[in-house]
């Protein structure tokens, strides 16, 4: 089946410094991709999301970037805080019958934020 | 709290016995989702319901798998005659019906088989 992956399984980011996080995905009629982060002993946590009719969307300190020409996905995490430390997943959903099927995930990026 | 709700939070149970898992969703979602997250991997789906139906099945792993959600709210991921290899955390995810919904995790239940 077709998937989504990420890049690179860890990234280590000094404190107050920008983070970019990429993912790839192979589906082409991909239409919606969120990103999720999860800390140890958590569910995944919703972050930022993106239709295939943009090409940038920006939230409080998160910027997500698609490029669906070589579909390709990342999320760029400005002036990195302790708290960022976690995992991150893209995710690109489904459609079946009009309404949202499962989520597809990568395998995550450990973001590690150095003091 | 407003958020998905899950329990047990951790279950340990010997090989063979059979596991209950319950979800709780956020009021008025109407779709809701099970997926799987083995030690270190991202996480597998395996079914969704929109209200009490569920229209795919074949993400479950296995028949000793299934899951149910009456009245439209809670629902349960059963699992029978369990085996080592279904030691995870199992999440549950809710959203409203639609297109570019996102989906909204609870914290799972951390199931271990010994």
């Amino acid at each position: 089946g077709e998937s989504v992956g990420l890049h690179l399984p860890t990234l280590s980011v000094q404190e107050g410094d920008n983070s970019i996080i990429n993912c790839a995905y192979s589906n082409s009629a991909s239409d919606y991709f969120i990103w999720y982060k999860q800390e140890s002993g958590k569910g995944p946590q919703f972050i930022i999301d993106i239709r295939s009719n943009m090409d940038k969307r920006q939230g409080q300190r998160v910027t997500v970037l698609l490029n669906k020409t070589v579909k390709h996905l990342s999320l760029q995490i400005a002036a990195t805080q302790p708290g960022d430390s976690a995992v991150y997943f893209c995710a690109e959903v489904g459609y079946s019958g009009g309404g949202a099927d499962g989520l597809t995930f990568g395998k995550g990026t450990h973001l590690i934020i150095q003091p | 709290g407003a958020g998905v709700s899950q329990s047990p939070s951790n279950k340990v149970t010997e090989k063979g016995k059979d596991v209950e898992l319950r979800c709780d969703p956020i009021s008025g979602h109407t779709a809701l989702y099970w997926y799987r997250q083995s030690l270190g991997q991202g996480l597998e789906f395996l079914i969704y319901f929109q209200g009490n139906s569920a229209p795919d099945k074949s993400g479950l792993p296995s028949d000793r798998f299934s899951a149910e959600r009456t009245g439209g709210s809670v629902s349960t991921l059963t699992i029978q005659r369990t085996q080592q290899e279904d030691s995870a955390v199992y999440l549950c995810a809710s959203s409203l019906w639609g297109s570019n919904q996102p989906q909204h995790f609870g914290d799972g239940t951390r199931l271990s088989i010994l």
